[in-house]
């Protein structure tokens, strides 16, 4: 069954300080891997998206890695921020004959304080 | 930049009633999705739709859902008897379809919360 398992469920740090957030998948035909940040009410914005060829890729303050041989990926968020405070979310995508059908994880909960 | 809109962003409904949440997706994109989130889990699959067709359908999206493109620019989702248990944020999104295979970045709406009472 495709399954897409983010750790840990919640996390607070302060301001300032790195952070590394879990996903771990048992998706086939494995596609390409997505984080998504969620703020609260506000609709997913994309962070990164790697394809299996892919070890890691950044965006500013997010770097995501992936092992698609152990099927885990992480996205370490250096230097918080105050407005990291978020729903990351995990999004892997299996290839399918009309396009790519996405396995959402639950996300986990950032709350950065000062 | 370009960006999905979705209408309204906020409805209040009597059990019973039907909805219609409207998107537009963005312009050049062929691919279309509309996924539903309720307070506190993780966001669902409900349609997608390509070609002016349902591509997948979720076991979410039964008979009293429906998806349509009425125009070139519009595309919304009906729910046609609203139950307790449909209340929920509702996300529509894009993608640009890159030779047949959808790999493209997938763009989300702000989401349309609807409350059932």
């Amino acid at each position: 069954k495709n399954q897409v398992e983010q750790s840990p469920q919640s996390l607070i740090i302060l301001e300032g300080k790195n952070c590394t957030l879990q996903c771990n998948y048992t998706v086939s035909p494995f596609s390409n891997l997505r984080w998504y940040k969620q703020d609260t009410g506000r609709g997913p914005v994309s962070l990164t998206i790697m394809t299996f060829s892919e070890n890691t890729k950044s965006n500013g303050r997010y770097t995501a890695t992936l092992d698609a041989d152990t099927k885990q990926s992480s996205l370490h968020i250096t230097a918080s921020q105050l407005s990291d405070s978020a729903s990351y979310i995990c999004v892997v995508s299996a290839w399918w004959e009309y396009g790519n059908k996405l396995v959402f994880g639950a996300g986990t909960i950032l709350r950065v304080k000062s | 930049e370009p960006e999905v809109t979705q209408t309204p962003s906020h409805q209040v409904t009597q059990m019973g009633q039907e909805v219609i949440l409207r998107c537009v997706p963005i312009s050049n994109h062929l691919y279309f999705y509309w996924y539903r989130q309720i307070l506190g889990q993780k966001v669902e699959f409900l349609v997608s739709f390509y070609n002016n067709e349902i591509s997948e359908k979720s076991e979410i999206f039964d008979d009293q859902f429906s998806v349509e493109r009425p125009d070139g620019s519009n595309f919304t989702l009906k729910i046609r008897s609203t139950k307790l248990e449909d209340s929920a944020m509702y996300f529509c999104a894009s993608s640009e379809a890159v030779a047949g295979r959808n790999t493209g970045e997938l763009f989300f709406g702000e989401g349309s919360r609807l409350t059932v009472l």
